[in-house]
């Protein structure tokens, strides 16, 4: 089945650092990848759509400079959170689909701790 | 318009009970209704989905009702067991690869 597959899986760094998350699909090609962040005990909520060679589209209220998004390729999308805070710390999850009928999959998250 | 509404926030039912999860949507774009099942530290994994031209869809244990006319759509979960317990997302897109808006989840125990 479709696979999606997130590094790290856990990240602690230090306040003002800037860290990158990578989101690949292993046995598929994603033009489109979707990136949710979700809070202790919380739900999920949709961050921005990162689109394979073009600019992202982020929901609303997401800050675009501070969570820069690429999406170089087919198989792999990432976010860099940029001079983050303990503000920033959360659980991102990222998520493709193969094929426009068929359902999204999910990475099994990053845990980004801010000291 | 959207929102998904989730309830219960959480639920402790016995092994081999069925618990029922509900959610609610406002907007009739929507046309394609996953639930997710999510363990700590983990993403979410799909379980069953359903479209609106249907009201009710079997998997395994897992069944999920759907009502058009009021917006609604729940899961059931037949002869629950201990691994079951994990927190349950029902979400909305219209569109089934498109972006996902989630319910608020429900935290089920299953106790022996």
């Amino acid at each position: 089945g479709a696979v999606v597959s997130q590094h790290p899986s856990r990240v602690i760094c230090k306040s003002g650092t800037s860290v990158k998350i990578e989101c690949r699909s292993l046995d598929f090609q994603a033009t489109t990848m979707f990136w949710y962040r979700q809070f202790p005990k919380q739900s999920l909520m949709l961050m921005a759509t990162s689109n394979e060679g073009s600019k992202a589209t982020y929901e609303q209220g997401v800050e675009k400079d501070k969570f820069l998004i690429n999406h170089a390729s087919l198989t792999l999308s990432t976010l860099t959170v940029t001079s983050a805070h303990p503000e920033d710390s959360s659980f991102y999850i990222c998520s493709a689909s193969p094929r426009s009928n068929q359902p999204q999959h999910f990475g099994d998250g990053t845990r980004l701790s801010i000291l | 318009q959207q929102q998904v509404k989730q309830s219960p926030q959480s639920l402790i039912v016995q092994k081999g009970g069925i618990p029922i999860i509900n959610c609610a949507y406002e907007n009739t774009a929507f046309d394609y209704f996953p639930w997710y099942q999510q363990f700590p530290g983990k993403g979410p994994a799909l379980l069953i989905a359903i479209r609106p031209d249907v009201s009710e869809k079997k998997e395994g244990r897992f069944t999920i009702s759907f009502n058009k006319s009021a917006k609604q759509f729940s899961l059931h979960i037949m002869d629950s067991q201990p691994g079951d317990s994990a927190t349950y997302f029902c979400a909305a897109s219209a569109g089934t690869a498109s972006k996902l808006t989630f319910g608020t989840g429900t935290r089920l125990q299953v106790t022996l």
